[in-house]
C-alpha cells in the first residue's frame, strides 16, 4: 500500500513568486493534515481536511497560503506570493476514519520550500 | 495551551549501546497520548511508539521503550541496543484526548538529532 505522498520534493523559488505543493494521502483516508517545519523550531499545525471539508484551519499563517482538497482525494497548499519567512518543510499527514485521538497519523516526507 | 518541550537539540550513541531522549510536556488535560515519531534522512516520519496517559504501564515496542512520569509531565524515549539504522531527528508529540469535534492536532516538540557511531 502507498504511503502519503508529497510533490515536489524540493523546491527553490523567488520571493514574490508562487508555489504550489500537493499531497496524496493513504486512499480510503479522510483526514488529511498540513504541517509546517520551519529550520530550527518546531513542527507546527496548519490545517485539517475531512474529505474535502476544512475541519479546523487556525495555523494557517496568514492569507497568502490556500489549502484545497477538491473531491475529498488529493490536497495542494498554495504560497501566493511567496515570503522568506514561508521557507520550511511541509508535511502531509493522513488518518482513516472518523475522527478519533487514536487513530494513528501517517506522514510524508515532505516538502522542502526555499524562499531567496 | 500545550507545549512540548526537547531540550535536546542533538545526541550521539555508540552502536549497541542505549540511549536516552527527553521530552517534557505541559497540559492542563488529564487524557490525552503521548508519542515519539522518527524521521531518518530524506525519508517519511514514522511513528515509533505511543502511550495514552491514563494507562500506567510505560509502552514498549521491540528495542524502544519510554518512561512516562505523568505527574512530573516527562515522557523520555530509551533505545537499547543502537543501530545504525535508529540514526534520524525524533520527534516528541503530545494529542490531546478528545470525544469528537474539533481537531485533536498533533504539537510537538523542536526535534533531537541522533547520530549513531559505528
Amino acid at each position: 500500500e502507498a504511503g502519503v505522498t508529497q510533490f515536489p520534493s524540493h523546491s527553490v523559488i523567488e520571493k514574490g513568486q508562487t508555489v504550489t505543493l500537493r499531497c496524496d494521502p493513504i486512499s480510503g483516508h479522510d483526514n488529511l493534515y498540513w504541517y509546517r517545519r520551519v529550520m530550527g523550531k518546531e513542527i507546527k499545525f496548519l490545517l485539517h481536511f475531512v474529505k474535502e471539508s476544512k475541519q479546523d484551519e487556525s495555523g494557517m499563517p496568514n492569507n497568502r497560503f490556500l489549502a484545497e482538497r477538491t473531491g475529498g482525494t488529493y490536497s495542494t497548499l498554495k504560497v501566493q506570493p511567496a515570503e522568506l519567512e514561508d521557507s520550511g518543510v511541509y508535511f502531509c499527514a493522513s488518518s482513516q476514519g472518523r475522527q478519533s485521538s487514536g487513530n494513528t497519523i501517517y506522514f510524508g516526507e515532505g516538502s522542502w520550500l526555499t524562499v531567496v | 495551551a500545550q507545549t512540548v518541550t526537547q531540550s535536546q537539540p542533538e545526541m550521539s550513541v555508540q552502536e549497541a549501546e542505549t540511549v536516552t531522549l527527553s521530552c517534557t510536556y505541559d497540559t492542563s488535560e488529564s487524557d490525552y497520548y503521548l508519542f515519539w515519531y522518527k524521521q531518518p534522512p530524506s525519508r517519511q516520519m514514522i511513528l515509533v511508539i505511543r502511550q495514552e496517559a491514563y494507562k500506567q504501564q510505560n509502552a514498549t515496542e521491540n528495542r524502544f521503550s519510554v518512561n512516562f512520569q505523568k505527574a512530573a509531565k516527562s515522557f523520555s524515549l530509551k533505545i537499547s541496543d543502537s543501530q545504525l539504522g535508529d540514526a534520524a531527528m525524533y520527534f516528541c508529540a503530545y494529542r490531546s484526548y478528545l470525544y469528537g469535534g474539533a481537531t485533536n492536532k498533533l504539537i510537538f516538540g523542536t526535534g533531537t538529532l541522533l547520530a549513531v557511531q559505528p
